[in-house]
């Protein structure tokens, strides 16, 4: 069965510097979406992407989040100066159909912690 | 953004049907109620959505009251692995955000 496939699976980084998260999302897949979850809370919606731009994103992704699809496969999250409270947990996820019939298959997930 | 109300906690005996319920009493007429679970600390998995009429998958069924102000997801089997939190999502009527709640974590129990 495809699934959505994300690298690395834990990242450590200290405060101020940037880095890159990475999914693979399912190949025929049109949607595109990252969330992620601080330990122990909710699941929190960041961004939308679809046909290469963003579609929606939340109060969250600030100027220090972006978002790029820089190949056919690949779609990558951008944190430009990490700060201690973006240690959560990043989950991508795709899907082949837009709301009000879309199912987002997520992916496992990376676990960022900021030192 | 709180649109829905679920129990935090719920058992099931295995191989019993598991019942979680979900008041979403503000639903307007064109939004569409999602169920997703998360295990452990996966990446949520995708169960079932409907819009008014009951429907039913190869996980599970979903049954919407006739007002729309709530809903039930059944596992019809539980077993050990269905152990999770379970959320039920009321789908905002524009733009593509999921606003997941606190869910019902879900206990089967052998």
């Amino acid at each position: 069965e495809p699934e959505v496939t994300q690298t690395p699976s834990h990242q450590v980084t200290q405060m101020g510097q940037e880095v890159i998260l990475r999914c693979v999302p399912i190949s025929n897949h049109l949607y595109f979406y990252w969330y992620r979850q601080i330990l122990g809370q909710k699941v929190e919606f960041l961004v939308s992407f679809y046909n290469n731009e963003i579609s929606e994103k939340s109060e969250i992704f600030d100027d220090q989040f972006s978002v790029e699809r820089p190949d056919g496969s690949n779609f990558t999250l951008k944190i430009r100066s990490t700060k201690l409270e973006d240690s959560a947990m990043y989950f991508c996820a795709s899907s082949d159909r837009d709301f009000p019939k879309e199912e987002q298959y997520f992916g496992p997930g990376t676990r960022l912690t900021v030192t | 953004d709180a649109k829905t109300t679920q129990p935090p906690s719920m058992d099931c005996a295995e191989g019993r049907a598991a019942n979680l319920p979900c008041n979403h009493s503000t639903i307007s007429g064109n939004e569409y109620v999602y169920w997703y679970r998360q295990i452990h600390s996966q990446g949520p998995q995708y169960i079932i959505h409907g819009l008014k009429n009951n429907e039913t998958n190869e996980m599970a069924s979903l049954i919407i009251t006739e007002d729309r102000k709530s809903s039930t997801l059944i596992l019809p089997h539980a077993t050990l692995r269905d152990t999770a939190v379970y959320y039920c999502i009321v789908r905002v009527d524009t733009g593509n955000q999921f606003y997941f709640g606190t869910g019902t974590s879900l206990t089967v129990i052998p």
